[in-house]
């Protein structure tokens, strides 16, 4: 079974700053999708970025970037030029690789509360 | 473009009644997943549902079944609700189990509040 651990129940942040958001996670897997999702207020679950465990280079989404370190089975999220709009929960996400038979959910950390400050 | 949808979007049903959420995906995605989301927690994984037949069972309580028909749709129900029962319940839909790799599609969720 898979765990994903978010160490930072909640966060600050200044508008235009930037802000790391933390995730760790635990697998005997090597063939993995990993994922960070906002949730706003209006509690729509929405994918930030993606990253797939093979692929070295880190994911990068306009002012969304990870910093994915597959042998310290760390996936961090930084957010620049952070905007009120990131106000949001956001969940740190795991999924295994499809290789046939097998559960394949979505694995959630408990999420990182993000405020935005004007 | 087509999302997931989900009705009802509140729904409020006292203790010991039944409930059924549906949910659509969207167009062409064959899997769906349900998941529960209680206050101030993170989504927990119930049950899904790929090419109509049941592909994965979570901590989806025996009061609880679901199904998907032909069309795809599919639909939870929930009997001799519960207080604790309340809670976001959010359908995701995807093309293949793992949706190649792009994660889930959610939809806005069903806010289910038992009196």
């Amino acid at each position: 079974a898979q765990t994903v651990t978010q160490s930072q129940p909640e966060m600050s942040v200044q508008e235009a700053e930037t802000v790391t958001l933390s995730c760790t996670y635990d697998t005997s897997e090597s063939n993995y999708y990993l994922f960070w999702y906002k949730q706003p207020p209006s509690r729509q679950m929405i994918l930030v970025i993606r990253q797939e465990a093979y692929k070295q280079q880190n994911a990068t989404e306009n002012r969304f970037s990870v910093n994915f370190q597959k042998a310290a089975k760390s996936f961090s999220l930084k957010i620049s030029d952070s905007q009120l709009g990131d106000t949001a929960m956001y969940f740190c996400a795991f999924m295994k690789q499809y290789s046939g038979a097998g559960s394949y959910q979505l694995t959630f950390g408990k999420g990182t509360k993000l405020s935005v400050i004007p | 473009a087509a999302g997931v949808i989900q009705s009802p979007r509140h729904l409020i049903k006292e203790k010991r009644e039944t409930a059924t959420l549906k949910c659509y995906p969207i167009p062409r995605h064959d899997t769906v997943y349900w998941y529960q989301q209680g206050p101030g927690q993170d989504p927990q994984f119930l049950i899904s549902f790929y090419e109509k037949m049941q592909s994965d069972k979570g901590s989806i309580p025996d009061r609880f079944s679901a199904q998907q028909f032909s069309d795809y749709h599919s639909e939870l129900n929930m009997s001799s609700l519960e207080l604790g029962d309340s809670a976001l319940y959010f359908c995701a839909s995807s093309l293949g189990r793992t949706g190649t790799g792009d994660g889930y599609t959610f939809g806005s969720g069903t806010r289910l509040t038992v009196v």
